[in-house]
C-alpha cells in the first residue's frame, strides 16, 4: 500500500483481556518497528524486525508483550492480560533504511 | 544512553509569524542523525526535517529550518510564515549512525498552536 496501515484505530479492552494490534507496512520495506506512546509523552521504542527476524526486543516492557512478523510483511503486537498502564498509542513504522514512515497508530484504552 | 529534552511543553504563534522550538540532546557519539517530527491529531508522525551530525550546514525544507549547534548539543526548529496547518505536536528525535542505527529516541514534544 501507499502508507503504513494499522488496525484497529481504537481498542478498548477490559483489564486482563488479551489484545492483538496489526501493522501492514509499506510493500517492500524490510525494517519494521513498534513504538509505544503514553499520553503526553514521546514515542518509546518497543521492538524491531528485519524481514521476519526480530532483531531487537529490548523495549518490550514485560513478557506480556509479544510481537511477530512471520512472513516478513504484516506484523502483530500482542499484549496478554492487559493492565491499565498498557493504555497508550501503539505506533508502527516501516523503513527502507533511510527514513521511517509511521502509521496512524492504535489507541489502546484498558478499563 | 541518549536523551532528548524539549523544554517547551506548549508554544503559540500568530499566523504568518516565525516561531522557534527548542531541543537539546545528550550523547557520547560523534556521528548521528537528528529529526523533527510533526504529529497532528491524526496521530501519524510526519517527518519535517532531518540533519546529519557530520554536516555543518543547517538543513532547510521550505518554511522549516534548523539551527544545529553540535558542540552545544542543540537542535532548534524554526518555522517561518506559520500556517494554521502547522498546529500540531512537534517531536525532536535522535538516532545513532552506528550499530543501533534504527532506534529513534524522542523528546516529550512541544504542542504548537498557530492562531489566526
Amino acid at each position: 500500500g501507499a502508507g503504513v496501515s494499522q488496525s484497529p484505530r481504537y481498542k478498548v479492552a477490559k483489564r486482563g483481556q488479551d489484545v492483538a494490534l496489526r501493522c501492514d507496512p509499506i510493500s517492500g520495506h524490510v525494517s519494521l518497528f513498534w513504538y509505544q506512546q503514553a499520553l503526553g509523552q514521546g514515542p518509546e521504542f518497543l521492538t524491531y524486525f528485519q524481514n521476519e527476524a526480530q532483531l531487537d526486543k529490548s523495549g518490550l516492557p514485560s513478557d506480556r508483550f509479544f510481537a511477530e512478523r512471520p512472513e516478513g510483511s504484516v506484523s502483530t503486537l500482542k499484549i496478554q492480560r492487559t493492565q491499565q498502564e498498557d493504555s497508550a498509542v501503539y505506533l508502527c513504522a516501516s523503513s527502507t533504511g533511510y527514513g521511517y514512515t509511521f502509521g496512524s497508530g492504535t489507541r489502546l484504552t484498558v478499563v | 544512553a541518549q536523551t532528548v529534552t524539549q523544554s517547551q511543553p506548549e508554544m503559540s504563534v500568530q499566523e504568518a509569524e516565525t516561531v522557534t522550538l527548542s531541543c537539546t540532546y545528550d550523547t557520547s557519539e560523534n556521528n548521528y542523525y537528528l529529526f523533527w517530527y510533526k504529529q497532528p491529531p491524526s496521530r501519524q508522525m510526519i517527518l519535517v526535517i532531518r540533519q546529519e551530525a557530520y554536516k555543518q550546514q543547517n538543513a532547510t525544507e521550505n518554511r522549516f529550518s534548523v539551527n544545529f549547534q553540535k558542540a552545544a548539543k542543540s537542535f532548534s526548529l524554526k518555522i517561518s510564515d506559520s500556517q494554521l496547518g502547522d498546529t500540531a505536536m512537534y517531536f525532536c528525535a535522535f538516532m545513532n549512525s552506528g550499530g543501533s542505527n534504527y532506534k529513534l529516541t524522542f523528546g516529550k514534544g512541544t504542542l504548537l498552536t498557530v492562531n489566526p
